[in-house]
């Protein structure tokens, strides 16, 4: 069974500083994993996956992230914070067996970007 | 290009009653899915599709009942609502595939059951 770990519920950075929001997984199978982002009463908003290839994954709005093997781990970085980044975040782990693209999701990070 | 489109957006049920969210996609996605939302759980896959005809459950399916006579069509049915159920429902879509398609969702249905 997959899982994924966010460590930190809340993330409190000032406008300006380095965003880095965790994430690690646990998979039996290469891992397909993806952040989203989730503004106040909206749905889910794709910031960048990794697939294959390249283990630094640049996304949306200045958001990267590295996936590393070694480490399970596929953590999330902004260089410098805006104030509109204040949302959730959320790691998923894909799970392809059976055809199906299921997600496994972590339990969130609420971004709070201060000024 | 309307995406994944869910409705209602906002419901309130006694407990007891039934109904449907209905959701919609315009991408001729094969794969389609419903998730609940709930504080500090993040999303957890509640039935999901793989194409017309075919369901399968997932991680908290009781309580929900699906079906998928086309692949635009993915409505989740609660057969008897309960407090539990309150939640934020996403439904999703996507390709078919082993290269980690990108998954859409909608802008989620806001149930709270009393």
């Amino acid at each position: 069974a997959q899982s994924v770990t966010q460590l930190g519920s809340h993330v409190s950075v000032s406008e300006g500083a380095l965003v880095l929001l965790r994430c690690n997984y646990s998979s039996s199978v290469p891992p397909y994993l993806f952040w989203y982002v989730q503004y106040p009463n909206q749905g889910l908003q794709l910031l960048l996956k990794y697939t294959t290839g390249a283990t630094l994954v640049k996304g949306i709005n200045g958001f990267e992230a590295e996936f590393k093997k070694s480490e399970t781990s596929f953590h999330l970085t902004k260089p410098s914070a805006h104030m509109s980044d204040a949302a959730e975040y959320f790691c998923a782990v894909s799970d392809l067996t059976g055809g199906g693209n299921k997600l496994t999701f972590g339990t969130g990070t609420q971004l709070k970007v201060e000024l | 290009n309307a995406g994944v489109t869910q409705t209602p957006k906002f419901q309130v049920l006694k407990t007891g009653q039934s109904m449907t969210l209905q959701c919609a996609q315009d991408m001729n996605h094969e794969y389609m899915s419903w998730y609940r939302q709930d504080p500090g759980m993040g999303l957890r896959l509640i039935h999901y599709s793989v194409g017309a005809g075919i369901t399968d459950q997932g991680e908290v399916p009781n309580g929900y009942n699906v079906s998928r006579s086309t692949t635009e069509d993915f409505p989740l049915r609660l057969l008897s609502a309960a407090p539990s159920q309150t939640s934020v429902y996403f439904c999703a879509s996507s390709h078919r595939g082993t290269t980690g398609n990108t998954i859409y969702f909608g802008e989620g249905s806001w149930l709270t059951v009393v």
